[in-house]
C-alpha cells in the first residue's frame, strides 16, 4: 500500500530535549515536505526537498533541521524544541518536484513541548 | 511570493443543501490550484486541483471549483452536501515558477458543518 509514515505518532516532551520525528515513504517520491498545522493558520511549510541532498527552508523553518540523505527518509529534527513548537505536523511526498503534482500526507504527529 | 485566502472560517449547512467555500490566492507567477480535505484525527486528502485547461474541475464525493484567473478564486462547490462531508477543507496554491516552484502554500482552512 502506498503511503507516508510518521513516527511517533504522538509525543510529550519538555523543553531543550532534542527530538527527531521520522517520516517515510514507499511511492519513490522525489519531493518530501514537512507542515506544522496550528488552528486558524492552515498548514505552514518549514523545509521541502526536490530530492536526496536537496533541501530548502519554507515559510517557518526557524528552530528545525531536516536531512534528505535517502530518497524515502526525510527525517525532522528539533535541536531544542520549545513551547511554541507544539503543534500538529505532517510529513508529505509527491512525485517530480512537487509543482503540479498533489501530495501525499502521513497522518500526522502532534507534539506537545512543556 | 504566494498567499491564500479563506473568506469563511465556519460554514454550517443542513443536509443536502448545496454549498460553496470560497479562496482567493495571489501570486505574481502562473499557479496551481488544490483543494484538500481533511477528517477528523486524519491527515489530508486531495478533492480535486487545476493544472491548466477547463477551468471548471471535478473531483472525488461530488465536490467541484472552478478557476477565475481575473478574481483570482477557486471556489469549491457541491449542489447537495451529505452528514459525511464535515471536515475541514483547505485551498492550497503552488507556484508553476520562479522562486515559488515546490512551495505548497495553504490557506487557514474552513471548518464544514453538516447538519442533519
Amino acid at each position: 500500500e502506498a503511503q507516508v509514515t510518521q513516527n511517533p505518532r504522538y509525543l510529550i516532551t519538555v523543553t531543550g530535549k532534542k527530538l527527531t520525528v521520522t517520516c517515510s515513504q514507499n511511492m519513490n517520491h522525489e519531493y518530501m515536505s514537512w507542515y506544522r498545522q496550528d488552528p486558524g493558520l492552515g498548514l505552514r511549510q518549514i523545509y521541502y526537498s526536490m530530492n536526496v541532498e536537496v533541501t530548502d527552508k519554507g515559510d517557518v523553518p526557524e528552530g528545525y533541521k531536516v536531512s534528505r540523505k535517502e530518497k524515502r527518509n526525510f527525517p525532522l529534527i528539533l535541536e531544542s524544541p520549545s513551547p511554541n513548537q507544539t503543534s500538529l505536523y505532517f510529513c508529505a511526498s509527491s512525485t517530480g518536484t512537487g509543482g503540479g503534482q498533489p501530495q501525499h500526507f502521513g497522518d500526522g504527529t502532534r507534539l506537545s513541548i512543556l | 511570493a504566494q498567499s491564500v485566502t479563506q473568506l469563511d472560517s465556519q460554514v454550517p449547512v443542513f443536509e443536502e443543501a448545496p454549498v460553496e467555500l470560497r479562496c482567493n490566492y495571489s501570486s505574481s507567477v502562473s499557479v496551481y490550484l488544490f483543494w484538500y480535505v481533511q477528517y477528523p484525527n486524519q491527515g489530508l486528502q486531495l478533492l480535486l486541483k487545476y493544472l491548466s485547461g477547463s477551468t471548471l474541475v471535478k473531483g472525488i464525493n461530488g465536490f467541484e471549483a472552478e478557476f477565475n484567473k481575473s478574481q483570482t478564486s477557486f471556489h469549491l462547490r457541491k449542489p447537495s452536501v451529505h452528514i459525511s462531508d464535515t471536515a475541514e477543507y483547505f485551498c492550497a496554491v503552488s507556484g508553476a515558477g520562479g522562486t515559488s516552484y515546490g512551495k505548497l502554500t495553504f490557506g487557514q482552512g474552513t471548518i464544514l458543518t453538516v447538519h442533519p
